[in-house]
This record gives C-alpha cells, sequence and structure tokens, in this order.
C-alpha cells in the first residue's frame, strides 16, 4: 500500500459525459501528479500540482482540467469524453517536486462507451 | 526533449534464469533514473533509482547502474522467479528543473515460466 488513495476504482460512463476522478497523497507529501495510463499511448505524465499551484504540464487535452485543493487532495475533470479517453488513470505523490520517488496510487480505470 | 528508450517485451524466461532490460536515455541534463514494476492489476511501484553517474540503485535481487558515458541504466538480476512476472518500466526525472515530471520508457512485460 503505498498511502496513495483514488476514487472511484472503476468508472464507465458514455461518450460526451464528464467525470471527476479523485486522488488523496501519501500524508506530509506536497506534490501531485497525474498519468494516464494505455495501451497504445503507453503512460504519459498529465500535470503536477505542488502546494496548490500548477507545476508542470504533460500530454494533457483542453478537455481535461485538474487542482489541488488546501486539503492537498487532487481532482483530475475530464469533460465532453471520447471513446479514446478509455484508460487507466494514476495519481502519484512525492515530498516535493524533482528527483523526489513518486509513490503511485492504484488507479481509476475509466471505461467510455 | 529527453526519452527513456527500453527492449520491447514481452520477455519469457524460466525459473532461475539470469535477466537483463535494456534502458536508453536521452537527457539535456543530469537526470535521476527510476526502474518501476507494476504487478497485474496494480499501480506502479518505485523497484529502484540512482540519482548520479555510476550510482548502483538494488532492491529485492535487481540491480541498476547509472551509466552516463553510454546513457543507460539497464535492469538486471541473477535468478528470476515466477513471482518477478510484471511490467517494468524505465523512467528518468530532471530534479533540475521546478517543472519536473517523470518520463517513462513503454514498459517491458516479463513473464517467469515455472
Amino acid at each position: 500500500d503505498s498511502g496513495v488513495t483514488q476514487t472511484p476504482k472503476h468508472l464507465i460512463t458514455a461518450t460526451g459525459q464528464r467525470v471527476t476522478l479523485r486522488c488523496s497523497p501519501r500524508s506530509g507529501d506536497l506534490s501531485v501528479y497525474w498519468y494516464q495510463q494505455s495501451l497504445d499511448q503507453g503512460l504519459q505524465f498529465l500535470i503536477q500540482y505542488y502546494n496548490g499551484e500548477e507545476r508542470a504540464k504533460g500530454n494533457i487535452l483542453e478537455r481535461f482540467s485538474a487542482q489541488q485543493f488546501p486539503d492537498l487532495h487532487s481532482e483530475l475533470n475530464l469533460s465532453s469524453l471520447e471513446l479514446g479517453d478509455s484508460a487507466l488513470y494514476f495519481c502519484a505523490s512525492s515530498v516535493a517536486w524533482g528527483a523526489h520517488e513518486q509513490f503511485f496510487g492504484p488507479g481509476t480505470r475509466l471505461t467510455v462507451l | 526533449g529527453d526519452s527513456v528508450t527500453q527492449m520491447e517485451g514481452p520477455v519469457t524466461l524460466s525459473e532461475e534464469a539470469f535477466l537483463t532490460i535494456n534502458c536508453t536515455y536521452t537527457a539535456t541534463g543530469y537526470p535521476s533514473l527510476f526502474w518501476y514494476v507494476q504487478y497485474p492489476g496494480e499501480g506502479l511501484q518505485l523497484l529502484l533509482k540512482a540519482t548520479k553517474a555510476d550510482d548502483k540503485g538494488s532492491n529485492k535481487g535487481f540491480e541498476a547502474t547509472y551509466r552516463k558515458e553510454t546513457t543507460s541504466f539497464h535492469l538486471e538480476k541473477g535468478s528470476v522467479q515466477v513471482s518477478d512476472s510484471a511490467v517494468y518500466f524505465c523512467a528518468l526525472s530532471d530534479g533540475g528543473s521546478s517543472a519536473s515530471k517523470i518520463i517513462f520508457g513503454s514498459g517491458t512485460r516479463l513473464s517467469i515460466r515455472p
């Protein structure tokens, strides 16, 4: 158990819908990262927050957004969902940014029908 | 930009065989290097890491040495077990910037036959 929690574990929805994925980092960790893992794209970094502020952006679509709240939990919002958004979405946390180990949550499996 | 290239899988070995999974990287700075492992149905776990040239990371019988001259970080284990069956990801992190992220390789699926 990494100490990172993600909810829900599974999510099934329809095209055009909007969903919110939630992540609680390990106690004491200030950085939260979001990744998407799909069969064709592999594991891709989406976005990083540190202590409530956006720090780095990767291959995140404009239809996706994220935020980190004062209690340090984070939410990833996916809107106007397409079939190709079906993937595993992982959250990770670390104590700071930089060359620090990231601890991964168990992931949320999103299926768009 | 920075990138990681690792050998394609799947790799299938018999129990107690020697394992090598090749990984090379491209980076402009001085990255930290990692191997993560993903067991079936689970998230990624850090297996080992090295933060500077010639460092050797080791854990659970796995080893990898940070080779700056060959820009490599190959994963090795002397005697694999069935329980090592998983997907292994080589990764780098540019710890020098405030906007750092981990860049992962494509993953190598390892299957160990009893």
